[in-house]
């Protein structure tokens, strides 16, 4: 079983859709969730922290299910710069800052 | 600022020669990685280093080595290239002093192909 586990898509939906991608990790010692965004044949850049009390940014908002182990993306308002992989990612914890990525969950927006 | 530069931007490499992935930053961060992201893989770690002078093995270390002589340069080297190593090669880094929300910077990547 993979340590961070995602749908890989891809996920098709029209502009001005709500899109959910959810993600489980595996480790419970895992000390701190994030979701990355990357373009295609471009680098992975940070889209937003996720913590306990959840968090949004804009369109964008994320939740933690510690108990559950899974973590969660809605992006409201589909625009096509939306179209791109999310990436699911886990530090989990000790020395280094080390993380763990998911595979990725491909979007693509459609006007 | 430049954030993190890597070099080449893309090789093709015979198999069984030996090859040195750049990588520098100049936002002063004390941690540095490499991974790989193969497709269907996601990116896996290769080495990491939390400071100047010290490094660690990640995931997947086997056939690469790493340095890190000061704290902006962190080069990958493969000794002995094999097809297996055909992938895209991200260097990152971190100022991972404060805990565990620290963000990871990626460089642009370098696209190598092993024949």
């Amino acid at each position: 079983r993979k340590e961070v586990e995602q749908d890989p898509g891809p996920f098709n939906v029209p502009e001005g859709a709500t899109v959910a991608f959810n993600c489980t990790y595996s480790n419970s010692a895992s000390q701190s969730f994030f979701w990355y965004r990357q373009d295609c044949r471009k680098e992975p850049k940070l889209l937003m922290s996720v913590y306990s009390s959840g968090n949004e940014d804009g369109r964008f908002t994320a939740q933690l299910n510690r108990a559950s182990q899974y973590i969660s993306l809605l992006i409201r308002d589909s625009k096509l710069s939306d179209s791109a992989t999310y990436l699911c990612v886990v530090n989990r914890g000790g020395a280094g800052n080390m993380l763990t990525f998911g595979g990725g969950t491909r979007l693509m927006v459609k006007p | 600022t430049a954030g993190i530069t890597q070099a080449p931007t893309s090789q093709i490499l015979a198999a069984g020669r030996s090859m040195t992935l750049r990588c520098t930053q100049d936002m002063r961060h004390n941690a540095m990685y490499w991974y790989r992201q193969d497709l269907g893989l996601g990116l896996r770690l290769i080495h990491y280093s939390n400071t100047a002078g010290t490094t660690g093995k990640g995931e997947v270390p086997d056939g690469y080595s790493v340095s890190r002589a000061n704290t902006d340069d962190f080069p990958l080297t493969l000794a002995s290239a094999v097809p297996s190593q055909t992938s895209v090669y991200f260097c990152a880094s971190s100022d991972a002093r404060g805990g565990g929300y620290n963000e990871q910077f990626f460089g642009p990547g370098t696209r190598l192909t092993v024949l």
